[in-house]
């Protein structure tokens, strides 16, 4: 119930193209959906997120597209470049009962973006 | 945006020491701070929700008298791994998110534990 799914495992895109990771839920009771990269060896960092009632969010060259009746959502990164190299993990956050909001992650998407 | 600090970024120890592992907020407060591990190339698995002023919550098939937890400040947890042993060796991440009426957490930096 508080799985997310995420794929591809890993991702490797030209220089320029567009990256696209995808992930799907269950729970309805998720009310926000976080991005984060993860360079190796440090903490991950909030890229973009998206609340379920919003169908699509961009920033920058990042692009967040949401279907809540088929509970996916998506991750476009357009222009890719060897610096988004990174592993990215999608995220869903649900209330935990003790008092407090969790998160809980996919598995993770390696993405290599080659020159 | 709002920053979180840990210390130490790496720690090498000996099999059956303790190794502390500090969490700091650095320009907010929080009231609730979340630890994470993350084995290689794997996901974040939360290990335990961190509360100021009363117990931390476990989440389930982590050993609390294992992973002592104190949340001594609004800006200050500590992860304490007790005997540490070889299978304890991962990457250690604390968050925490900037206030009450939150969205987003803050991950810190992480703490490599090496224990040989």
């Amino acid at each position: 119930q508080q799985q997310v799914k995420q794929s591809p495992q890993s991702l490797i895109v030209q220089k320029g193209g567009i990256s696209i990771i995808n992930c799907a839920y269950e729970n309805t009771a998720f009310d926000y959906f976080p991005w984060y990269q993860q360079f190796p060896g440090k903490g991950p960092a909030l890229l973009i997120a998206i609340r379920p009632d919003v169908s699509e969010k961009k920033e920058g060259r990042f692009t967040i597209s949401f279907n809540k009746s088929a509970k996916q959502f998506s991750l476009h990164i357009m222009d890719s470049q060897p610096g988004d190299s990174a592993t990215y993990f999608c995220a869903a956050r649900y209330h935990s009962g003790a008092g407090s909001y969790q998160l809980t992650f996919g598995k993770g998407t390696k993405l290599s973006v080659i020159p | 945006g709002a920053v979180v600090s840990q210390h130490p970024s790496w720690v090498i120890c000996k099999s059956g020491t303790s190794v502390k592992i500090e969490c700091r907020s650095l320009d907010f407060q929080a009231t609730t701070m979340f630890w994470y591990r993350q084995f290689p190339k794997q996901s974040l698995m939360l290990m335990a929700t961190s509360n100021e002023g009363s117990k931390a919550t476990y989440e389930q098939g982590v050993e609390k008298d294992k992973f002592l937890i104190n949340h001594a400040s609004l800006t200050l947890s500590t992860l304490t791994v007790t005997s540490a042993h070889p299978e304890d060796s991962s990457f250690y991440i604390c968050s925490a998110p900037p206030g009450a009426y939150y969205n987003e957490q803050f991950f810190g930096p992480g703490t490599r534990l090496t224990v040989l």
